[in-house]
């Protein structure tokens, strides 16, 4: 079974306007990473956030993190046309890393 | 080139044949790791490998076999393929508990 689970799984939104994507998991984490993928093309890693880390920028990307009610989430500010792809959030026990089933983002320009 | 990389991309077989996806990484990373990618369950973890001749089961490692002879490569075999094996297979690695990197997939169809 997956170890987190996105929410929601699908999003439509307007160019310019912030898409927020959650996550829930179960177990305790060393680390969360957020990853995307656009059709057909291999994952990219965008942002890691540890345990005892609350928040964490990346340019346009906000991620928070509540250990306490294990839970994530993912803020693209000011989106583009170009950030329509699929969100996942993977946690990091310790070697493996353990996938949702991730949040479909589309910006609609 | 620097980097992880699958072979084939794509690739169509029959229900009972043998296949071997290939995943080669330049980086020396000390984990390798197959996921699978079907629509509605996300990525789910086949087998993984935290060095050269250590490997071991992921959540779905039933009907495949792994060997990592060479740290470099992480074969992933399907014994006797079968129509449930039809999936994108993703190959990823990474050094430590940090980022993992990916590769294209491979998208196998068993007919």
């Amino acid at each position: 079974s997956q170890q987190g689970e996105e929410d929601p799984q699908a999003l439509s939104i307007q160019e310019g306007e912030n898409a927020t994507m959650n996550c829930s998991y179960k177990t305790s984490i060393n680390n969360l990473q957020w990853y995307r993928q656009n059709s057909g093309r291999g994952l990219v890693h965008l942002i890691l956030i540890r345990s005892n880390e609350r928040e964490k920028h990346s340019g346009r990307l906000r991620v928070t993190l509540d250990t306490s009610k294990k839970s994530s989430s993912l803020l693209i500010t000011a989106s583009r046309a170009a950030d329509t792809a699929s969100y996942f959030c993977a946690t990091d026990g310790s070697i493996k890393l353990t996938f949702g089933s991730g949040t479909q983002l589309t910006v609609l320009p | 080139d620097a980097g992880i990389t699958q072979s084939p991309r794509y690739k169509i077989t029959e229900t009972g044949r043998q296949v071997t996806l290939m995943c080669h990484q330049t980086w020396s990373h000390s984990y390798m790791f197959w996921y699978r990618q079907d629509l509605g369950h996300g990525l789910r973890l086949i087998y993984y490998s935290a060095a050269a001749d250590i490997t071991d089961k992921g959540e779905v490692p039933d009907g495949y076999v792994v060997s990592r002879s060479k740290t470099e490569n992480f074969p992933l075999t399907l014994e006797s393929a079968t129509r449930s094996q039809t999936s994108v297979y993703f190959c990823a690695s990474r050094e430590g508990q940090v980022e993992a990197f990916f590769g294209q997939g491979t998208r196998l169809t068993v007919v």
